[in-house]
């Protein structure tokens, strides 16, 4: 079974600073991994997914996020955070359910704030 | 391309009651998942349905059903809704290839309270 733990429910940064939001994985098998940010009353977007070609991934927005194996991490970050970056980022690692389906099971959330 | 909508955006219903929610799975996708969203909680894989066919399910019991219709639209089903059903309801098409790195798009949910 696989499981994701983000660290740190609630982030703030300020305005052009480096945000960092941590994820750990567990995983028996090599896994799949994706960060989505969800804005207010709205559904998820994917901001990147790693399936294994390099482990340093680039997303939208500037985003990017490294694969860390020895550390079973999959931290995100962006150089310089934007006031529009406020929003809740989930990490969630690709897996099987109960039948052939591919399933993704999530973190708890991290809420990043920018601060003027 | 049209993405993943679904409906209604918001519901109210009472406990006991019955709800279907519906999704529109975007254009050349096949596989629409459905997750549930408690208040400060990541999503819950619900089920997924592959071609008409379930094809996998969480830990969630049996009064949570669903269908997906020829044009891979789906409905999700909840019978003898709890107050703890109140939630966001997420569904996500894919393309049904390339398995585990296969990319699920989610639509924008509906909010479901339960009173």
């Amino acid at each position: 079974a696989q499981s994701v733990t983000q660290l740190g429910s609630h982030v703030s940064v300020s305005e052009g600073a480096l945000v960092l939001l941590r994820c750990n994985y567990s995983s028996s098998v090599p896994p799949y991994l994706f960060w989505y940010v969800q804005y207010p009353n709205q559904g998820l977007q994917l901001l990147l997914k790693y399936t294994s070609a390099a482990t340093l991934v680039k997303g939208i927005n500037g985003f990017e996020a490294e694969f860390k194996k020895s550390e079973t991490s999959f931290h995100l970050t962006k150089p310089s955070a934007h006031m529009s970056d406020a929003a809740e980022y989930f990490c969630a690692v690709s897996g099987t359910s109960s039948g052939s389906a591919r399933q993704l099971t999530f973190g708890s959330g991290t809420q990043l704030t920018v601060l003027p | 391309e049209t993405g993943v909508t679904q409906s209604p955006t918001h519901l109210i219903k009472t406990r006991g009651q019955q709800v279907t929610l519906r999704c529109s799975s975007q254009s050349g996708h096949n596989t629409v998942s459905w997750y549930q969203q408690a208040l400060g909680q990541g999503p819950q894989f619900i089920f997924q349905y592959y071609r008409e066919e379930e094809n996998g399910r969480g830990n969630f019991p049996p009064r949570f059903s669903g269908l997906q219709f020829p044009n891979y639209s789906s409905e999700l089903n909840v019978n003898a809704l709890e107050l703890d059903d109140s939630a966001l309801y997420l569904c996500a098409s894919s393309s049904g290839l390339a398995g585990a790195t296969d990319t699920q798009y989610f639509g924008p949910g509906t909010r479901l309270t339960v009173l």
